[in-house]
């Protein structure tokens, strides 16, 4: 069965850097590509942007342009999003998913990551 | 900062019906492929409708999508205890900044 595995909680200082990988099972990983989604508490689903398995062609989300980089290492089929800059609004769940064009069809269990002084 | 517009919440009671209707523009929804997904308290959203009414192998014919124009509408008839959760539309925003767009998400409630 498809499964996505995400890592750990992170508390990260503002101005710091933190990086949250999403190990992929139950497909071959270069089938698909990878979207990164975010969810601030209380609020609603933010997708932050995408990376192909296939070829590593990324679209990132205008916002965050700059600040983020997604990659992917298909030996391991783990895609990996790393956010610079970290501010207190950078407070959130980051869920990967499974990219199915038209569709997320399959989410990883989300990782906290906390900006915090 | 939503592109795609929701109710916030909606309820019934038990064995009743509600829908969800999603609303955006031409470079969204009238133009693309809309889903629904379901987010219990807690935990990852998980896709319940794709390609504006199709259902992923599990998901119960209680769950249906339909879309019209740049509208679309996720109904859910014979409501549970258990349909208790936030609901979001999705759809791809073919604008200058495109990519993956979510609606504002609407809270389900089972009275």
């Amino acid at each position: 069965q498809v499964q996505l595995v995400q890592s750990g909680a992170e508390v990260k200082k503002p101005g710091a850097s933190v990086k949250v990988s999403c190990k992929a099972s139950g497909y071959t990983f270069t089938s698909y590509g990878i979207s990164w989604v975010r969810q601030a508490p209380g609020q609603g689903l933010e997708w932050m942007g995408w990376i192909s398995a296939y070829n590593g062609n990324t679209n990132y989300a205008q916002k965050l342009q700059g600040r983020v980089t997604m990659t992917t290492d298909t030996s391991t089929s783990t895609a990996y999003m790393e956010l610079r800059s970290l501010r207190s609004d950078d407070t959130a769940v980051y869920y990967c998913a499974r990219d199915a064009n038209t569709a997320l069809d399959y989410w990883g269990q989300g990782t906290l990551v906390t900006v915090s002084s | 900062q939503s592109v795609l517009t929701q109710p916030p919440s909606v309820s019934a009671a038990p064995g009743q019906k509600v829908t969800i209707s999603c609303s955006g523009s031409s470079s969204n929804i009238g133009n693309n492929y809309v889903s629904w997904y379901q987010q219990l308290p807690g935990t990852a959203p998980k896709l319940l409708i794709y390609d504006n009414n199709k259902r992923p192998s599990g998901i119960p014919d209680r769950f249906s999508g339909s879309k019209s124009g740049t509208s679309a509408t996720l109904g859910i008839t014979g409501l549970q205890t258990g349909d208790e959760a936030d609901y979001y539309c999705g759809t791809w925003d073919s604008s200058l900044s495109a990519g993956h767009v979510f609606g504002t998400g609407t809270k389900v409630t089972v009275l």
